[in-house]
């Protein structure tokens, strides 16, 4: 069964990168049809998409986040990361990777869900 | 201010049915499948529906999804206080170029 467990530093300076790294457990994430994604849920706020990729390189942003974040794959295609530089109070956050599937139906439309997540780490912004 | 609407809270007592809805537009819920989502403190998110109306197998039939338009709503019967937890709507903005998640709304059971 798939697990995916969040890691990485818990507390980062303001202006500097935060850094965590999804480890994905009883699978890869070479399957074609997952998308790879991390999401956050600042202290007591709903639910926020970072960004998802796909392991052929396909990826998207959340276009308030865009020009601060990357995420990316591991060679060994059971991590991917997630950066997101320049930070500030506001990004203090419980980080989530997720598992999104995607399934194409013949003749309709594609539908997806996040149907795997890790536990969640929060990450304190603070000097 | 997210881009999918829902109510921040609903209650109703033991077993008795809730609805949480979840508006959108046609640049997303209008266009493209809605998933919902179950959380409770300090654990991760769950899905619960997923296409607007299909339930994981593990998921009883007491959760369910329907669309109309540009608006998703899901159904909760027999309530039980074990379903107070916070509901999250999800789906694709073709604007947006991503995943957008409604506000989140909060199952009070009386």
């Amino acid at each position: 069964q798939l697990q995916l467990q969040e890691s990485g530093p818990r507390l980062v300076k303001p202006s500097e990168t935060l850094s965590l790294t999804c480890d994905v457990s009883g699978g890869s994430i070479s399957g074609s049809h997952y998308y790879w994604a991390w999401i956050r849920q600042p202290p007591g706020k709903g639910l926020e998409w970072i960004g998802s990729f796909h392991y052929s390189g396909d990826t998207y942003y959340n276009p308030s986040l865009k020009s601060r974040v990357l995420i990316s794959a591991h060679t060994s295609r059971t991590q991917f990361s997630l950066r997101l530089n320049s930070v500030t109070a506001a990004d203090t956050a419980l980080y989530y990777c997720a598992r999104r599937v995607v399934v194409v139906v013949p003749g309709t439309a594609t539908y997806w869900y996040f149907d795997v997540w890790g536990p969640g780490t929060l990450v304190t912004v603070s000097s | 201010q997210s881009v999918l609407t829902q109510p921040p809270s609903v209650s109703a007592a033991p077993g008795q049915k809730v609805t949480i809805s979840c508006s959108g537009s046609s640049s997303n819920i209008g266009n493209h499948y809605v998933s919902w989502y179950q959380q409770f403190p300090g654990t991760a998110p769950k899905v619960l529906i997923f296409a607007n109306d299909k339930r994981p197998s593990l998921i009883p039939d007491r959760f369910s999804g329907s669309k109309s338009g540009t608006s998703a709503t899901l159904g909760i019967t027999g309530l039980r206080t074990g379903d107070e937890a916070d509901y999250y709507c999800a789906t694709w903005d073709s604007s947006v170029g991503g995943v957008v998640f409604g506000g989140g709304t909060k199952l009070t059971v009386l």
